[in-house]
């Protein structure tokens, strides 16, 4: 139980043109779930929690107005990264929370922006 | 505003050894706090959480320590295999929420 699925798994796209992740929780419903971004041989950094049927709450520095993220249903957020530019390639992990202390990770999506 | 840290940051050990990756945090009040692996290009796997109330937990040949009153965390891994290669992450939760803090991960190699 608690399989968190992330679609795609790797993805290649042109500068300026917008990409859009998928995390779905498979197996039990998440009111929140947690966008991380990782950059190669760093840690993950919290970008944004996703609340279902509210607006997303973003950490310091993270731009909201290019990373969309909508959670239409308590098994489903997207992160979309509009306008992407080479600076956005990284590895995007997404998870979804359980309970209150408890989170699961999905497997990650890599982005590489040409 | 909680800080994690991890030392080392990378370490190589021939297979069977016993070895210790160390955790260290800023802010005490915290909840619980995870160690994770991560294989090269993938996601996370849970390995361990430990609840603030618990000083430790074990699974198989992995024991993970807490002590919050120094700010500390270990991960124990016994006899090591070069399956066991992988980065190591331990997170926390930030002060008064449930958003998880990373450290920045122990890169481990085991040689056979």
């Amino acid at each position: 139980g608690a399989v968190v699925s992330q679609h795609p798994s790797w993805v290649i796209c042109k500068s300026g043109t917008s990409v859009k992740i998928e995390c779905r929780s498979l197996d039990f419903q998440a009111t929140t779930m947690f966008w991380y971004r990782q950059f190669p041989k760093q840690s993950l950094m919290l970008m944004a929690t996703s609340n279902e049927g509210s607006k997303a709450t973003y950490e310091q520095g993270v731009e909201k107005d290019k990373f969309l993220i909508n959670h239409a249903s308590l098994t489903l957020s997207t992160l979309t990264v509009t306008s992407a530019h080479p600076e956005d390639s990284s590895f995007y992990i997404c998870s979804a929370r359980v309970r209150l202390e408890t989170q699961y990770f999905g497997p990650g999506t890599r982005l590489l922006v040409l | 505003k909680q800080e994690v840290t991890q030392i080392p940051a990378a370490l190589s050990v021939p297979e069977g050894e016993n070895l210790v990756l160390n955790c260290s945090f800023t802010d005490s009040a915290i909840y619980n706090l995870q160690w994770f692996r991560q294989d090269p290009g993938k996601g996370l796997t849970s390995l361990l959480l430990i609840q603030s109330s618990q000083r430790e937990q074990t699974s198989g040949r992995l024991n993970a320590s807490l002590d919050k009153s120094s700010g500390r965390s270990t991960l124990y891994i016994a006899a090591s295999q070069p399956g066991d290669s992988a980065t190591y992450l331990c997170a926390a939760p930030s002060w008064g929420s449930y958003k998880l803090i990373f450290g920045s991960g122990t890169r481990l190699l085991v040689r056979p």
